[in-house]
């Protein structure tokens, strides 16, 4: 069991880029959430999944976010045409369905210059 | 919709010594979940202690423990004999019994004294 991994740990973009993240949860975890979490406030979710479908999406996932989890692995989120207010720390978490403990991820840190 | 409040920005105890993180929420919700979650500086959130709603006992992990008050919709978390190591941001947060996701309160902030 080597945990919640995520990549890339830190990222630096300009403004209007697209950025694409990837979380690896604990590999026999059939969910797996994203959360964002801004500089001293508690994470916010943004959207989960069981096996590969999405479930459900914050609203504060606008439509430049787009998450996927093909095959029901790894996920990726992307950001297009990232604005600074995107400023924040992703974390990604993973669980099993019947088992309400989620473990987090590193989190990679998203800054938007 | 589901909140979470920790009205306890910032808290401060000394080594050895046992030291209270409130936290109430809100819910219409019969059934769920609540946890406690440490992250300490820079590094990533770890699962402290869960308690089920439907559970009467207050949950308790070593060092840790909870008082949940459901009727009061309070869940706060003991620390008995302080380490160095516990200085972390806590965060209290609340557990869908549907869809597992987490409702997070703003945390506190905790510092152990040497």
């Amino acid at each position: 069991d080597t945990g919640v991994s995520q990549d890339p740990r830190h990222k630096i973009t300009k403004r209007g880029q697209n950025v694409t993240f990837r979380c690896d949860p604990i590999s026999e975890h059939n969910r797996l959430y994203w959360y964002r979490q801004t500089l001293g406030q508690g994470p916010e979710f943004l959207t989960y999944f069981q096996n590969e479908a999405q479930l459900e999406k914050s609203r504060l996932l606008s439509d430049r976010f787009s998450a996927e989890r093909p095959k029901g692995s790894f996920s990726t989120l992307e950001i297009q045409r990232t604005e600074q207010g995107d400023s924040a720390m992703y974390l990604c978490a993973s669980s099993l369905s019947g088992n309400r403990d989620q473990y987090f991820g590193p989190g990679t840190r998203l800054t938007v210059t | 919709a589901q909140t979470v409040t920790q009205s306890q920005p910032e808290m401060s105890v000394q080594e050895a010594e046992t030291v209270t993180l409130s936290c109430t929420y809100d819910t219409s919700e019969s059934n769920y979940y609540l946890f406690w979650y440490k992250q300490p500086p820079s590094r990533q959130m770890i699962l402290v202690i869960r308690q089920e709603a439907y559970k009467q006992q207050n949950a308790t992990e070593n060092r840790f423990s909870v008082n949940f008050q459901k009727a009061a919709k309070s869940f706060s978390l003991k620390i008995s004999d302080s380490q160095l190591g516990d200085t972390a941001m806590y965060f209290c947060a609340f557990g869908s019994s549907n869809t597992g996701k987490l409702i997070f309160g703003q945390g506190t902030t905790l510092q152990v004294k040497p």
